[in-house]
């Protein structure tokens, strides 16, 4: 079982669409968690990090289940320029870092 | 500006050559990190480095070599001993502020091809 497990997609969906993507992580000790965006051919960029109250960035909302272990993304009223390729992101006890394999996201006019 | 640089943006190996990648930083992170990127797929971490002068292997390191001489240089070569280099490298650092780790930047990536 991979660590941290991603559903690849792709998720492909109207603008203005919302979706959510999941992403369940197997060590129960991890501490941290965080959504990256990585466009085609180009460096992971950080999104945004997931706290345990749950956390809003304009249409983006990160919430955390520890007793489930998975964390979720909401995108409200999907734009062009979301499509890209969504990392899970999840720190051990160790501060390492563990990536997801990523859901691709492509929003159509 | 602050950032994280990688050098060549694209590089072509020979079957049997060694190749350096270069990896800068100018934010004053201790942490840096090589990863590995294959297409359609997660980050698989290679080396990293800590503190200047010492380096821990990751999940993928047989078949390459790091040094850590300076906190702003992280060097990743990749041996003749890797025998299927192909892929996106990818270097990283954190920062330490208030106890906790920053998150990570990444350099733009090298794109390592074997002919």
């Amino acid at each position: 079982r991979k660590e941290v497990e991603q559903d690849p997609g792709p998720f492909n969906v109207p603008e203005g669409a919302t979706v959510a993507f999941n992403c369940t992580y197997s060590n129960s000790a991890s501490q941290s968690f965080f959504w990256y965006r990585q466009d085609c051919r180009k460096e992971p960029k950080l999104l945004m990090s997931v706290y345990s109250s749950g956390n809003e960035d304009g249409r983006f909302t990160a919430q955390l289940n520890r007793a489930s272990q998975y964390i979720s993304l909401l995108i409200r009223d999907s734009k062009l320029s979301d499509s890209a390729t969504y990392l899970c992101v999840v720190e051990d006890a160790g501060n390492m870092l563990t990536f997801g394999g990523g859901t691709r996201l492509m929003v159509k006019p | 500006d602050g950032g994280i640089t990688q050098s060549p943006k694209y590089l072509f190996r020979k079957e049997g050559q060694n190749v350096t990648l270069s990896c800068e930083q100018n934010l004053n992170h201790d942490a840096m990190y090589w990863y590995r990127q294959d297409p359609g797929q997660g980050l698989r971490l290679i080396y990293y480095s800590q503190i200047v002068n010492d380096f821990q292997k990751g999940d993928i390191a047989e078949g390459y070599s790091v040094s850590r001489e300076k906190k702003e240089s992280f060097p990743l070569t990749v041996t003749s001993a890797q025998k299927n280099p192909t892929a996106f490298y990818l270097c990283a650092s954190r920062g330490w502020e208030r106890g906790l780790y920053t998150e990570a930047f990444f350099g733009q990536g090298t794109r390592l091809t074997v002919v």
